[in-house]
């Protein structure tokens, strides 16, 4: 069974704080995907990196995949208040079901005025 | 378009009774997915399916049964529920394809079971 730790698990900052979320795992992954959740709704896909070492930002938040494709980080600066929410990382794999995804446990972010 | 749909949103259930989940998408999606999300745990795989008329077991597939005659839709049922099934679940649909491919969630369907 392949496992995603992810950390920390909560996290409660002021706005304009800078922060990071860390995905981490022993078992190599095809791709990895971050996902944001609001309260009361399914996560949506923020963005997936494929290649070991990729970096890609989307606005503030920018996002790492490890070299040996093990582990990913979110990182956002200047944090806001429209940034709360939480954050899952997922690892994906591929066989004859499609995308597996194995998610991490998630980051429950808050940032407050 | 909806995207994905699931009902109904909330229930509650007596341990030992029944119930059926639905969830529909219009996005002609080959795959489909039932998660649960239990807090500090992420989401769990509860079954899938690759295609109409096919379903798979998932990571937590005990005490669930799911079927999907028609493609768009996808049905999770519990035969008879116990409390370790509060949970809050949701389906999710791809088209299940290349490295960027995407899954879609619904809102979700909060159970609790007494």
């Amino acid at each position: 069974t392949q496992l995603l730790e992810q950390s920390p698990q909560f996290l409660s900052i002021q706005e304009g704080e800078n922060l990071t979320v860390y995905c981490n795992s022993s078992s190599v992954f095809s791709s990895l995907q971050w996902y944001r959740q609001e309260p009361g709704e399914g996560p949506v896909l923020l963005v997936t990196v494929v290649t070991g070492g990729e970096v890609k930002k989307l606005k503030r938040l920018t996002f790492q995949f490890g070299d040996a494709r093990k582990d990913s980080s979110l990182h956002i600066t200047a944090a806001q208040p429209g940034d709360t929410g939480l954050y899952l990382c997922a690892g994906a794999t591929y066989d004859n079901a499609g995308n597996m995804l194995t998610f991490g446990g998630g980051t429950r972010l808050m940032v407050k005025p | 378009n909806a995207g994905v749909t699931q009902t109904p949103k909330f229930r509650v259930l007596k341990t030992g009774q029944s119930m059926t989940l639905l969830c529909a998408q219009d996005m002609n999606h080959e795959y489909m997915y039932w998660y649960r999300q239990d807090p500090g745990m992420g989401l769990r795989l509860i079954h899938y399916s690759v295609g109409e008329g096919t379903t798979a077991k998932g990571e937590v597939p005990d005490g669930y049964n799911v079927s999907r005659l028609k493609k768009q839709n996808f049905l999770l049922g519990l035969e008879s529920a116990a409390p370790s099934q509060t949970s809050v679940y949701f389906c999710a649909s791809s088209d299940g394809t290349g490295d960027y491919n995407e899954q879609f969630f619904g809102p979700g369907t909060r159970l609790t079971v007494l």
